[in-house]
């Protein structure tokens, strides 16, 4: 979708070093969330972020939400092998019934090299 | 069931044929999602199920594809005369009460392959 924007699309790095992915919008979000993929496998959810400012952590991986709540990054800090996959952001960009309808970017393909 | 759950795994069929896709969220979820994932790309969002209100078709891709939603719970997408274009994975979410804050879960998705 062109309402979100990933950079970069692809990333390869050697193992041990730290990486950020970015996720962009035109608009306000209402709610931005993380996801990995691997190969034939489903979405794993990682993070969630509501609040402009917002940043939370979880083991390595650490996500954080603009004040204008435009635009999130999620950051890896020593990758490792198993952190390889497609890093997918998604958000709700308006409210349906009190819920909305997720958009997802076109995703970040990551390669950690041991 | 213990998550969402989607069949068939795979499908292959030929150009021009229909295809249904199911979907069996998670008990009690009253939302339920289909995206479509061409390889290489992000997801696409298809079609959105909320409880009782009309459904969001504002991501189907032309009048070839439907989705229902029985009785609130299981769903199924349905493609008629199938193209080319249409292989991909298509992924089917669901989530408690589709509000913006809550965490989608995901099935493993269907490959469809069009040949």
């Amino acid at each position: 979708s062109q309402e979100l924007e990933q950079s970069p699309q692809s990333l390869i790095v050697q193992e041990g070093k730290n990486l950020t992915i970015n996720c962009t919008s035109s608009k306000t979000l209402y709610g931005l969330y993380w996801y990995k993929q691997k190969y034939g496998e489903g979405l794993i959810f990682l993070m969630m972020l509501q609040k402009g400012g917002e940043e939370k952590s979880h083991e390595k991986i650490t996500a954080k939400l603009d004040e204008k709540k435009q635009q999130s990054s999620l950051h890896i800090t020593a990758s490792q092998p198993s952190h390889a996959g497609i890093y997918l952001c998604g958000a709700a960009f308006m409210i349906y019934n009190q819920g909305g309808k997720l958009i997802f970017g076109q995703g970040t393909e990551l390669s950690v090299k041991p | 069931g213990a998550g969402v759950s989607q069949s068939p795994s795979n499908k292959v069929t030929e150009k021009g044929k229909d295809v249904e896709l199911r979907c069996d969220p998670i008990s009690g979820h009253t939302a339920l999602y289909w995206y479509r994932q061409s390889l290489g790309q992000g997801l696409e969002f298809l079609i959105y199920f909320q409880g009782n209100s009309a459904p969001d078709k504002s991501g189907l891709p032309s009048d070839r594809f439907s989705a229902e939603r029985t009785g609130g719970s299981v769903s199924t997408l349905t493609i008629q005369r199938t193209q080319q274009e249409d292989s991909a994975v298509y992924l089917c979410a669901s989530s408690l009460e589709g509000a913006f804050n809550e965490k989608l879960f995901f099935g493993s998705g269907t490959q469809l392959s069009v040949l």
